[in-house]
């Protein structure tokens, strides 16, 4: 079953600290992984996906396929990275199937 | 440009009742979709629309939930009668191009449901 799990509800760090949000799947194809990003009083907006490998806001993720990992990293937490963060794996019908989501604390 | 537009914002009924929820998508986007969230879970598709066909509707609780998308741009979702369950958030979001291509999803700011 296609699947995607974020272990952890609820992550804080302080300012300046590194950030790993955990993120695994479960597909049997070849997935497409994004993280969105839902910042307070906001609509939930793309983040960044694996296919265009790129930093966005200092954050990176790299598609691990033996691991079934797509971690979101960034090594210098921001107070303005705080949101919730939603790992989601798109299927072959372009559905979106999302994680539970981790919010992200990060105090001064 | 205002993105995603859905209305209500807020919804509170008492359960047996009717209730419906309306979304503009961007302006172009043909492709429109309808998401349930309920609290501390991250959104589930509930349909999708391919201009006016609804493409995906597998995860739709037809027995109670229904939806259109006349002359494939606003669509309404509609829940009839509605259930303490059915307490959610919904979002719409729509993208420019169907399943080739990595189209990106915009959401609109969703409508929150409480049922009574």
């Amino acid at each position: 079953a296609q699947r995607v799990t974020q272990p952890e509800k609820l992550l804080s760090v302080f300012k300046g600290a590194p950030v790993e949000l955990k993120c695994n799947y479960s597909y049997s194809g070849s997935p497409e992984l994004f993280w969105y990003v839902q910042y307070s009083r906001q609509r939930l907006q793309l983040l960044l996906r694996h296919i265009s490998r790129e930093s966005i806001k200092g954050f990176t993720a790299d598609l691990n396929k033996g691991e079934t990992s797509f971690h979101l990293k960034k090594p210098f937490a921001q107070e303005e990275d705080s949101a919730m963060y939603y790992c989601a794996l798109k299927d072959g019908s372009d559905k979106l199937i999302f994680g539970t989501g981790t919010r992200l604390q990060v105090f001064p | 440009e205002a993105g995603v537009v859905q209305s209500p914002r807020y919804k509170i009924i008492e359960k047996k009742q009717p209730v419906a929820f309306w979304c503009n998508p961007i302006s172009g986007h043909n492709t429109l979709y309808w998401y349930r969230q309920n609290l501390g879970q991250g959104p589930e598709l509930l349909i999708r629309y391919e201009n006016e066909e609804a493409v995906d509707d597998s995860q739709l609780p037809k027995d109670r939930f229904s939806a259109e998308r006349l002359k494939g741009v606003d669509s309404t979702l509609k829940i009839q009668p509605a259930e303490l369950g059915d307490s959610a958030v919904y979002l719409c979001a729509s993208s420019p191009l169907g399943v080739a291509g990595n189209n990106e999803q915009f959401f609109g700011p969703g409508t929150r449901l409480t049922v009574l």
